[in-house]
């Protein structure tokens, strides 16, 4: 089955840590996003990548760093600087920009 | 910059209730609007893209329609099913190949059996 698989589901993370968010597809898409998404707001762009070994900052880069070695993968590391690391994250997918299919999400939780 | 508002925030309805649901834009240039479902603890779920004013799209009970201001999704005789999130989002053609999508904050649907 093609799609957008997203892993771990939950993760906790302790005061300090770094911690990395898997995203994959086999969807052949271009295009890789991740957004934020926190109760009662709308999903905000964190980083986007159109093509393999390139990405650009989206709306609240700071503290989230990225890469995007393989087609099918971009994995998101939310860095220590990131003060307020709590929230759902949701990749997505595209071909060259078109409509945009998201992952299950991850919920991150800090402890 | 581009803004998205959608209104109501919450909204309760009795199964078989039809309604409609608000997106209002404002953007430099319109290149889509997409709309998206989303349940709880889980990703949006596309359900529609427009382009134009005066377009429609249609999905089982869900009808979506555009205009220059704003957006509307209209459910017909909803479903305790279709209770969920409604997300909308605007693309502009100022976001050039990126096609960046700014979302609104959603409106929560609850259809009552």
């Amino acid at each position: 089955d093609g799609g957008i698989t997203q892993s771990p589901k939950y993760l906790f993370r302790k005061e300090g840590q770094n911690v990395t968010l898997s995203c994959e597809q086999n969807l052949n898409h271009d295009a890789m996003y991740w957004y934020r998404q926190d109760p009662g707001q709308g999903l905000r762009l964190i980083y986007y990548s159109q093509i393999v070994n390139d990405f650009q900052k989206g709306d609240i880069a700071e503290g989230y760093s990225v890469s995007r070695e393989k087609k099918e993968s971009f994995p998101l590391t939310v860095t220590s600087a990131q003060k307020n690391p709590t929230a759902f994250y949701l990749c997505a997918s595209s071909t060259s920009g078109d409509t945009q299919y998201f992952g299950p999400g991850t919920r991150l939780t800090v402890l | 910059e581009d803004q998205v508002t959608q209104s109501p925030e919450a909204l309760r309805l009795q199964e078989g209730e039809s309604s409609s649901l608000n997106c209002s834009y404002t953007v430099s240039g319109l290149r889509g609007l997409f709309w998206y479902r989303q349940d709880p603890g889980k990703g949006p779920e596309f359900l529609f893209t427009l382009y134009s004013a005066g377009e429609e799209k249609e999905k089982e009970r869900l009808k979506a329609t555009l205009t220059k201001k704003e957006s509307f999704l209209h459910i017909t005789a909803p479903k305790p099913e279709d209770s969920a999130t409604y997300l909308c989002a605007v693309q502009a053609i100022s976001s050039g190949s990126a096609r960046q999508l700014t979302f609104g904050s959603g409106t929560q649907l609850t259809v009552l059996p």
